[in-house]
C-alpha cells in the first residue's frame, strides 16, 4: 500500500530561524514528488515537484532536497516569516492503472504543521 | 487566471440532513477532483472527473455521496444523509490533464462543513 509519512507532526520556530521538514514514503512506481503550502481556511498551493534524476530544487527561501534511493525528501525554509505559517504537505505521485488506461495517483502525507513566532 | 471556485465556503447542517457543494474549475482544466480532509489529515481523494466521465470514484461512499459535472465544467457533490463524521473541508480541484505525470493540481479554497 502506497504511504506517505510526515514528520514532524508540529513544529514552532522563531522568526528569522531556520528549518527542516522530513518525508519518508513507500509509494511505486514513483513518479516525482511534490511539496504544498497550505495555508489555514486556504486549499493547498504547490511550492515544488520533483522527478526521479532531480535531488534538489528551489523556490524561493523553499528548497526541497529527494533521496530517491532512501525514499526519503525534506523542504527546508531559510530565515522563516510570519508568512510561512501553515501546514506543509509531501504528496507522492505513482503511475497506476486502477483508472483506467493509465493514470498517475496521488498519495497525501497528513502534512506538518508549522508555526512561526515573532 | 481565475481560480478554483467553491461555495459555500462554510455549512452547518444537523445529521441525517443533505448538502451539496459547488466547485467552477479553472478554465480549459479538463480533470476535476474532488477530496475530503478531515482536521490534521491531509486530502483524500473522494471522486476524479475527466471532462464529464468518472475516472476514479473508488473511495466515494456512494450510499450517502454522489457527484456529477454534467457539462464537464463545474461540479457538484451531494451529501444525503450526512453523518457526523462527514464533517471535513471538501477541497475541489482541476488539472489539465491526469495522464501527466507532471500534472499540477490547483485547489479551491474549500467548503468546510459541520456536522451537528
Amino acid at each position: 500500500k502506497n504511504q506517505v509519512e510526515q514528520s514532524p507532526q508540529s513544529l514552532i520556530i522563531l522568526e528569522g530561524k531556520n528549518c527542516t521538514l522530513q518525508c519518508n514514503y513507500t509509494v511505486s512506481p514513483f513518479s516525482n514528488l511534490r511539496w504544498y503550502k497550505q495555508d489555514t481556511g486556504r486549499g493547498p498551493v504547490s511550492l515544488t515537484i520533483m522527478t526521479f534524476s532531480e535531488n534538489t530544487k528551489s523556490n524561493g527561501r523553499y528548497t526541497a532536497t529527494l533521496d530517491a534511493d532512501t525514499k526519503q525528501s525534506s523542504l527546508h525554509i531559510t530565515a522563516s516569516q510570519l508568512s510561512d505559517s501553515a501546514s506543509y504537505i509531501c504528496v507522492v505521485s505513482a503511475y497506476g492503472t486502477d483508472s483506467g488506461a493509465g493514470s498517475y495517483q496521488l498519495t497525501f502525507g497528513k502534512g506538518t504543521k508549522l508555526s512561526v513566532i515573532p | 487566471e481565475a481560480g478554483v471556485a467553491q461555495s459555500p465556503r462554510y455549512k452547518i447542517i444537523e445529521k441525517r440532513q443533505s448538502v451539496a457543494f459547488w466547485c467552477n474549475p479553472i478554465s480549459g482544466h479538463a480533470t476535476l477532483y474532488w477530496y475530503q480532509q478531515i482536521l490534521g489529515q491531509g486530502p483524500k481523494l473522494l471522486i476524479q472527473f475527466q471532462n464529464n466521465g468518472v475516472v476514479d470514484d473508488s473511495q466515494l461512499p456512494k450510499d450517502r455521496f454522489s457527484a456529477e459535472r454534467l457539462k464537464g465544467v463545474d461540479s457538484t457533490l451531494k451529501i444525503q444523509p450526512a453523518k457526523l463524521e462527514d464533517s471535513a473541508v471538501y477541497l475541489c480541484a482541476s488539472s489539465l490533464g491526469y495522464r501527466s505525470g507532471a500534472n499540477v493540481l490547483t485547489f479551491g479554497a474549500g467548503s468546510r462543513l459541520t456536522v451537528l
